[in-house]
């Protein structure tokens, strides 16, 4: 399968500062990239889609200047979370949709290994 | 009504048995089915994908798909502790937007020993 990596895997920072989470496509090219939220024992919530040289969309209820998303080549994607905040502490994972040779339906997704955020 | 529907379980198997997961979907049109298990504390990794009616086989992974009853199901054979995780049914639907994938709450399986 395709690999998705992100940097870093943990971070713990005090509140009212930002942190930058990188997710790489290594393999392939990624047009579009998804990034999700998770708190524990919860389901994966989709935060935003992330399309290669255009801006994000975001899902409702999503602060958009709070969770910084930048998609400025067909390998990186970034998320940027702004004067984090304790509640900001959840398990945040990308995901790279994988273009099939066929129609776009038979395109798979695949996840990044996830980031840790701890907000002090 | 959710958009994808799996039971949370926890649903308990003994070690050497089938594992059933099942999956309920609204969007008729959906197109492409996933499934995905998650270890606890990782993300979730494709396991095996699906968009024809009837049965798809990879080892010991069997998916199935009633596009008719809007049903797709993930069995497992000679259920190991390994495949104790939460799995996550997904479906990109023909209505979602930018192809996203509409992910299920996950049903959380156990294998006993």
């Amino acid at each position: 399968g395709a690999v998705v990596s992100q940097h870093p895997s943990w971070v713990i920072c005090k509140s009212g500062t930002s942190v930058k989470i990188e997710c790489r496509s290594l393999d392939f090219q990624a047009t579009t990239m998804f990034w999700y939220r998770q708190f524990p024992k919860q389901s994966l919530m989709l935060m935003a889609t992330s399309n290669e040289g255009s801006k994000a969309t975001y899902e409702q209820g999503v602060e958009k200047d709070k969770f910084l998303i930048n998609h400025a080549s067909l390998t990186l994607s970034t998320l940027t979370v702004t004067s984090a905040h304790p509640e900001d502490s959840s398990f945040y994972i990308c995901s790279a949709r994988v273009r099939s040779s066929g129609v776009s339906f038979t395109d798979t997704q695949y996840f990044g290994p996830g980031t840790r955020l701890t907000v002090l | 009504q959710k958009e994808v529907e799996q039971n949370s379980g926890p649903l308990s198997v003994p070690e050497g048995a089938i594992a059933s997961l099942n999956c309920t979907y609204s969007d008729r049109g959906s197109q492409s089915f996933f499934w995905y298990r998650q270890y606890s504390g990782k993300s979730p990794e494709l396991i095996m994908f699906i968009y024809s009616n009837g049965d798809k086989e990879d080892g010991r992974f069997t998916a199935q798909l009633n596009k008719a009853s809007q049903y797709v199901s993930l069995l497992i054979r000679d259920s190991q502790p390994s495949d104790s995780a939460t799995y996550l049914c997904a479906v990109r639907g023909v209505y979602s937007s930018a192809s996203k994938i509409i992910f299920g709450s996950g049903t959380r399986l156990s294998i006993r020993p």
